[in-house]
């Protein structure tokens, strides 16, 4: 079966853009999470949904950053004006349920780079 | 908030010696979970520990869960080049509603 899937695998913009980053959860996967890469580094916890809500946002970095989730299935995460620093991996992650006892099965990932 | 410490951060070993990565919590974790991630790939669910003491086995690896459930280890044994990639552990947050992440530690395998 399909696994999860993200798009675009890698993205190159400039500095102030909007970049507008997509998961496609597995089928049924009521949870989805963001997660953010940078180069060796470990997973930072951006945002989790449940559904179509989103109980915990604490992750997002600032207010440039924001993320939504359609019809319980695809989430778009956005960020707005883009700076360097946002250069990193992003990584989405799907689960049956929303507790934590559940394997996640992560996305590919979108490379993302502003210059 | 609830942190996940993990060590060593890296470790470059040669081919068929043993590798050991450990996991700590501050807090008690209801349940742990690790992860594989190969260079340039996603990260791949290996396993979840439930029970004080548990001890799982997958072929090379084994996993243990401590007996206070606050740390974890996973320990391959006679390493291949096939092992090369970084070891997550993760617990549960604050409110059980998403897994924390340790910081990974990246296992280097020479032959």
């Amino acid at each position: 079966g399909a696994g999860v899937s993200q798009s675009p695998s890698n993205k190159v913009t400039e500095k102030g853009k909007d970049v507008e980053l997509r998961c496609d959860p597995i089928s049924g996967h009521t949870a989805l999470y963001w997660y953010r890469q940078s180069l060796g580094q470990g997973l930072e916890f951006l945002i989790y949904f449940q559904g179509n809500s989103a109980p915990d946002k604490s992750g997002l970095p600032s207010d440039r950053f924001s993320a939504e989730r359609t019809g319980g299935s695809v989430s778009t995460l956005t960020i707005q004006r883009t700076q360097q620093e946002d250069s990193a991996v992003y990584l989405c992650a799907s689960s049956l349920g929303g507790l934590s006892n559940q394997p996640q099965h992560f996305g590919d990932g979108t490379r993302l780079s502003i210059l | 908030g609830q942190q996940v410490m993990q060590i060593p951060q890296y470790q470059h070993v040669q081919e068929g010696e043993d590798f050991t990565t450990y996991c700590n919590s501050s807090t008690t974790l209801s349940n742990i979970q690790w992860y594989k991630q190969r260079p340039g790939g996603h990260p791949v669910f290996l396993i979840q520990l439930v029970k004080s003491g548990e001890v799982k086995k997958q072929k090379r690896l084994t996993f243990q869960f401590g007996e206070a459930k606050k740390n974890s280890s996973l320990h391959i044994t006679a390493t291949q080049t096939t092992d090369v990639g970084t070891y997550f552990c993760a617990g549960p947050g604050e409110y059980g509603n998403k897994l924390v992440f340790g910081a990974g530690t990246i296992l280097r395998v020479k032959s």
